[in-house]
């Protein structure tokens, strides 16, 4: 399976925008990129997926690098509520008998009032 | 309905007993997911079924018994488990496990076994 590396924690100040980073330079053309957070004493939620172009949605955006071996998931304004962690994963669209969503290690994230 | 409802919230157990954990969808989901989390950790994939079937054991040892009755309902149970096996459990489900889809997860039962 594909990996991804992500910092283990990063900071911001809330009302500001983030930009959390993820590595996948392992990353097949079948494979797409998914992000989740888990916020404090929850379950994990979905954020964002995306194949290769950018995308946007209510929450975040993901900008994907154009050979694929990275990408960025953006929060354009946090707030103390974002505090979370976040999870890059990578789901194979080819392999469907073997659909496992592995999460590694993640990002977690602070947000400075 | 966009939930995935997991019963009960918080379980404790002795080593000797036999309990199940519960999770419910009505999304039509057919792709439905157990996990384990420990303190501080990600979570750690533990079953998956498609179409009512067990497609996927990441060789979890024999206490851990899923079943999946009909498509919209996912146990786990559970005998003879070890204080080891205190975590949260966590069920998600997502459509057809196609990887353009998002999955949804349950707020998770608490696990503590004495």
């Amino acid at each position: 399976d594909a990996k991804t590396t992500q910092p283990n924690s990063m900071e911001s100040n809330e009302e500001e925008p983030v930009h959390l980073p993820c590595n996948h330079s392992t990353i097949s053309g079948t494979d797409y990129i998914h992000w989740y957070r888990q916020l404090p004493s929850q379950g994990p939620e979905y954020v964002i997926h995306g194949l290769t172009s950018n995308v946007n949605n209510r929450m975040a955006s993901l900008a994907i690098a154009e050979d694929r071996k990275s990408s960025t998931l953006i929060l354009h304004r946090a707030t103390l509520r974002d505090a979370a962690v976040y999870y890059c994963i990578l789901r194979d669209i080819v392999r469907r008998r073997d659909d496992k969503i592995i999460f590694g290690k993640g990002t977690r994230l602070h947000i400075l009032p | 309905d966009t939930e995935v409802t997991q019963t009960p919230k918080h379980l404790v157990m002795g080593m000797t007993n036999k309990k199940s954990l519960k999770c419910e969808q009505h999304m039509g989901h057919r792709a439905m997911y157990w996990y384990k989390q420990k303190a501080k950790k990600p979570p750690e994939l533990m079953f998956v079924y498609s179409y009512e079937k067990l497609s996927i054991n990441e060789s979890v040892p024999s206490r851990f018994s899923p079943e999946c009755p009909n498509s919209s309902l996912l146990n786990l149970h559970l005998h003879a488990l070890q204080p080891e096996d205190s975590a949260l459990y966590l069920c998600a489900s997502s459509q057809d496990k196609q990887a353009g889809s998002e999955a949804f997860f349950g707020q998770g039962t608490r696990l503590t076994v004495v």
